[in-house]
């Protein structure tokens, strides 16, 4: 069964250094996007991609923020000086062309920032 | 009023018994809606979608009253596996797509 993969599993930084998290998500879908869950709490709608162009995103994803295709598979998230409050899984999820809009949900990656 | 209200939880149930998660929503434009479960440290997986008409999938019923602006999901029969998180997800298509998680209300049968 296809399934979304996130790299890295645990990134450890420390604060105020870039962070790259990286997402494969099922090869046919065509609707991308960037959760994020701080521990204890709910999850937290970051960015929509769609058209390799951002189509939505929340209050959360301010300038340090940024989310690119590179090329026909990757689906990467930039925090370019993280904080303490960055903390928190992050889950990328693709939706597939059948309009259903049911979310498939990567394994997430914990960042931890020191 | 909150975006999309659960329960607040946990919930404390003997192993067989029938569970009932309730959840609002606030936006009326709201079209999409699911229930995911979320185990410990793990990602939200889908569980079911929830329809106009109510759906049911084995031991699993979910229902949406869009005047109320209301979604529930019933388990029945409960097992030991069923403990979990479960999440009401809404998708307003107003204008893009806007995905709301609720908070998440938590489930531990015991046994």
């Amino acid at each position: 069964e296809p399934e979304v993969t996130q790299t890295p599993s645990h990134q450890v930084t420390q604060m105020g250094q870039e962070v790259i998290l990286r997402c494969v998500p099922i090869s046919n879908h065509l609707y991308f996007y960037w959760y994020r869950q701080i521990l204890g709490q709910k999850v937290e709608f970051l960015v929509s991609f769609y058209n390799n162009e951002i189509s939505e995103k929340s209050e959360i994803f301010d300038d340090q923020f940024s989310v690119e295709r590179p090329d026909g598979s990757n689906f990467t998230l930039k925090i370019r000086s993280t904080k303490l409050e960055d903390s928190a899984m992050y889950f990328c999820a693709s939706i597939g062309t059948s309009g259903t809009k049911e979310q498939f949900f990567g394994p997430g990656t914990r960042l931890t920032v020191l | 009023r909150k975006e999309v209200e659960q329960d607040p939880g946990p919930f404390n149930v003997p192993e067989g018994a029938t569970v009932a998660f309730n959840c609002t929503y606030s936006n009326s434009a709201s079209q999409s809606f699911f229930w995911y479960r979320q185990d410990c440290r793990k990602e939200p997986k889908l569980l079911m979608s929830v329809y106009s008409s109510g759906n049911e999938d084995g031991r699993f019923t979910a229902q949406l009253n869009r005047a109320s602006q209301y979604i529930s999901l019933l388990i029945r029969d409960s097992k030991l596996s069923d403990s979990a998180t479960y999440l009401c997800v809404v998708i307003a298509t107003n204008r893009d797509d806007k995905i709301i998680f609720g908070k998440g209300t938590r489930l531990h049968i015991l046994p």
